[in-house]
């Protein structure tokens, strides 16, 4: 079974630009996360989808962080524009349901400059 | 607010030895616990878990102990083996979300010595 696909690995980008990382959860796996991890720190859920539906976006800076699914399987997140404070590996998950079978990508790193 | 506590940035131990590391909660409305094992340069992955209704569970050489009252968690690994450093990531789930959001810990992260 492949794993949950996520690119780019790495990006550096200067504050007040835009950024946007993409992720491929594994195959029928209804329910996908998106975390951001910063540094020192543990993961924090920044948005939740079942299939193609918001279930939890309370965590979202939604002023500048926006998050899509559409058609239910891979999604993007963007950042628009960054922050020096949105330096962070920005993980995706993905589970059949949900439950907390997470699988995790292995995240892309930003840094903001 | 940090619901989630690791207290212990890092844990050395010896080859064999028995590792133990420990999560404190403050979050009443947690009723599910799990642990995360993460390597460098890769994602989380799933280790062992826990409900409320139970105060241990055990995979193998990890073991996870849960004292409701003190609102602990533990992870015990024996005998440990330098396959197992890595990063540990204590989490918790609310049954106050509507979904399966998890609040981490900081992490701990484990040395063996061979």
């Amino acid at each position: 079974e492949a794993g949950v696909a996520q690119s780019p690995r790495y990006k550096i980008i200067e504050k007040r630009q835009s950024v946007a990382f993409w992720c491929n959860p594994i195959s029928g796996h209804a329910t996908l996360y998106w975390y951001q991890q910063i540094l020192g720190q543990g993961p924090k859920l920044l948005i939740q989808f079942q299939n193609n539906g918001v279930v939890d976006d309370s965590q979202l800076p939604k002023d500048r962080f926006s998050a899509e699914r559409l058609k239910g399987v891979d999604s993007t997140l963007k950042i628009q524009p960054a922050k020096l404070e949105d330096s962070a590996v920005y993980l995706c998950a993905s589970s059949p349901d949900l439950n907390y079978g997470y699988t995790f990508g292995s995240g892309t790193r930003l840094t903001v400059v | 607010d940090q619901q989630v506590k690791q207290n212990s940035p890092s844990l050395s131990v010896q080859e064999g030895r028995i590792s133990i590391l420990n999560c404190d909660y403050t979050n009443s409305m947690f009723d599910y616990f799990l642990w995360y094992k993460k390597y460098p340069a890769e994602g989380p992955t799933f280790l062992i878990s826990i409900s409320s209704i139970k105060d241990k569970n055990e995979d193998g050489r990890f073991t996870v102990f849960l004292n409701k009252s003190a609102k602990h968690l533990s992870l015990h690994i024996v005998p440990s083996q330098p396959g197992d450093s890595a990063v540990y990531f204590c989490a918790a789930r609310s049954k106050e979300t509507s979904g399966s959001r998890l609040t981490f810990g900081e992490g701990t992260q484990l040395t063996v010595n061979p």
